[in-house]
């Protein structure tokens, strides 16, 4: 069964602090999909990225950056010179390709707080 | 370019009413999803159709129903409400995978906040 573990329930950093959030995964296909969500305090869910189990590169978009690694089974997510803005609930997700249903399993997230 | 719409945002129910919450996408996406999402918990997969006329139950199932009578529709029924129903719900979908360029990503809706007193 697939699994994702978001060990970090809250995270406080002041404003311009860099801040790394962690995603711990679990799962037996060697096909699979791994996301970050973004929850602003107005409540949707906001996508931020996809990588799938093939691609291992890291990715830098602006002041966010994620660094997947199979060998850790690990897909963490880095926010460069925090805002304000980037206070909000992050999920981490994961949905197995060969279930044929796609659906997403979520971590239960981290609440970001950054102060001014 | 309305993506995926949630009917209704808030409701408050008393113990024993039912209710449909209804979603619906305009993006003619195969696959739809119904989560729930609780303090402390994540989101949770209640239920979820592959397509039109078809569903499944997910991870927490007991208390729900839903159809799928339209591509675009997926309807989640509570036919006796409880407090501990008492949530967020969110609306996903998805295209298939081999249908357009932003395969694998699931869209949510606004969400429907709901209380059962």
């Amino acid at each position: 069964a697939q699994k994702v573990t978001q060990a970090q329930t809250e995270i406080s950093v002041v404003e311009k602090e860099d801040v790394t959030l962690d995603c711990v995964y679990e799962t037996r296909d060697t096909t699979y999909y791994l996301f970050w969500y973004k929850q602003p305090p107005s409540g949707e869910l906001v996508f931020l990225i996809r990588r799938n189990s093939f691609d291992e590169q890291n990715e830098i978009s602006g002041r966010y950056s994620w660094n997947f690694q199979k060998s850790t089974s690990s897909f963490n997510f880095t926010i460069t010179a925090s805002q304000v803005v980037d206070s909000a609930v992050y999920f981490c997700a994961l949905s197995e390709d060969g279930g044929s249903n796609y659906k997403l399993t979520f971590g239960k997230g981290t609440l970001l707080t950054v102060n001014p | 370019n309305a993506g995926v719409t949630q009917t209704p945002k808030f409701r408050v129910l008393k113990t024993g009413q039912s209710m449909t919450l209804l979603c619906a996408q305009d993006m003619n996406h195969e696959y739809m999803y119904w989560y729930r999402q609780d303090p402390g918990m994540g989101l949770r997969l209640i239920h979820y159709s592959v397509g039109e006329g078809t569903t499944a139950k997910g991870e927490v199932p007991d208390g729900y129903n839903v159809s799928r009578l339209k591509k675009q529709n997926f309807l989640l029924g509570l036919e006796s409400a409880a407090p501990s129903q008492t949530s967020v719900y969110f609306c996903a979908s998805r295209p298939h995978p081999g249908q357009g360029s932003a395969k694998n990503i699931q869209y949510f809706g606004a969400g429907t906040r709901l209380s059962v007193l």
